[in-house]
């Protein structure tokens, strides 16, 4: 596809459930990103991939959240045992190169995440 | 770490006239400040950006100003229309990050 992909586009759980959101970054970029926006807040960083260097996983809230990116490719977001304030939308974003100074960071339109 | 404000979190203005939004950054050592809309059901898309070293960048009706003293930058918006509406996120990127830090967003709504 020409831009980032994400699925689910909504996806509604109960509390304690694991999920697992999808990223489907443009082909091509090494880079990508994962961000977490909740009700009226701004983006909040939680992990960063780059080529086949180990992840920034500095901005996870919690050992329940985890990530993995296979192939240099596409990449999922894991939330164990979910808890209400998990709620929130998910945003994935990719960029060809690393220096954001330089390479354009393009945004999916997120996964809306609704725990019961 | 950086950190970023975002003044104001909501804003309304009448299709025609100007919308400032401003933000400030705590990290003098930030050289990258882009801006994002994001328009609803959307992800954010980056609309204008500028580096330390410029102090104003336009892009026709959109201008963006930096004050690296002050450490405040700040998105204008002239002739509002309707498809303006949206949210806008500022943005800082400290030289060692590998991460863009955002603030908390601004509302803006143009009444036809």
């Amino acid at each position: 596809g020409a831009g980032v992909s994400q699925s689910p586009s909504n996806k509604v759980t109960e509390k304690g459930k694991d999920v697992e959101l999808r990223c489907d970054p443009i082909s091509g970029h090494t880079a990508l990103y994962w961000y977490r926006q909740s009700l009226g807040q701004g983006l909040e960083f939680l992990i960063y991939f780059q080529g086949n260097s180990a992840p920034d996983k500095s901005g996870l809230p919690s050992d329940r959240f985890s990530a993995e990116r296979t192939g240099g490719s596409v990449s999922t977001l894991t939330i164990q045992r979910t808890q209400q304030e998990d709620s929130a939308v998910y945003l994935c974003a990719s960029s060809l190169g690393f220096d954001l100074a330089k390479n354009i960071q393009y945004f999916g339109a997120g996964t809306r995440l609704s725990v019961l | 770490g950086e950190n970023v404000e975002q003044h104001p979190s909501t804003l309304s203005v009448q299709e025609g006239d100007s919308a400032v939004i401003k933000c400030t950054y705590s990290d003098s050592a930030s050289n990258y400040f882009p801006w994002y809309k994001q328009e609803l059901g959307k992800g954010p898309q980056l609309i204008i950006d500028i580096r330390s070293n410029v102090g104003e960048k336009k892009d026709q009706r959109i201008a963006v100003t930096l004050n690296k003293t002050a450490k405040h930058f700040s998105l204008h918006i002239t002739e509002t229309q309707p498809e303006d509406s949206a949210v806008y996120f500022c943005a800082a990127l400290s030289g060692s990050a590998r991460q863009l830090t955002f603030g908390s967003g601004t509302q803006l709504t143009v009444l036809p």
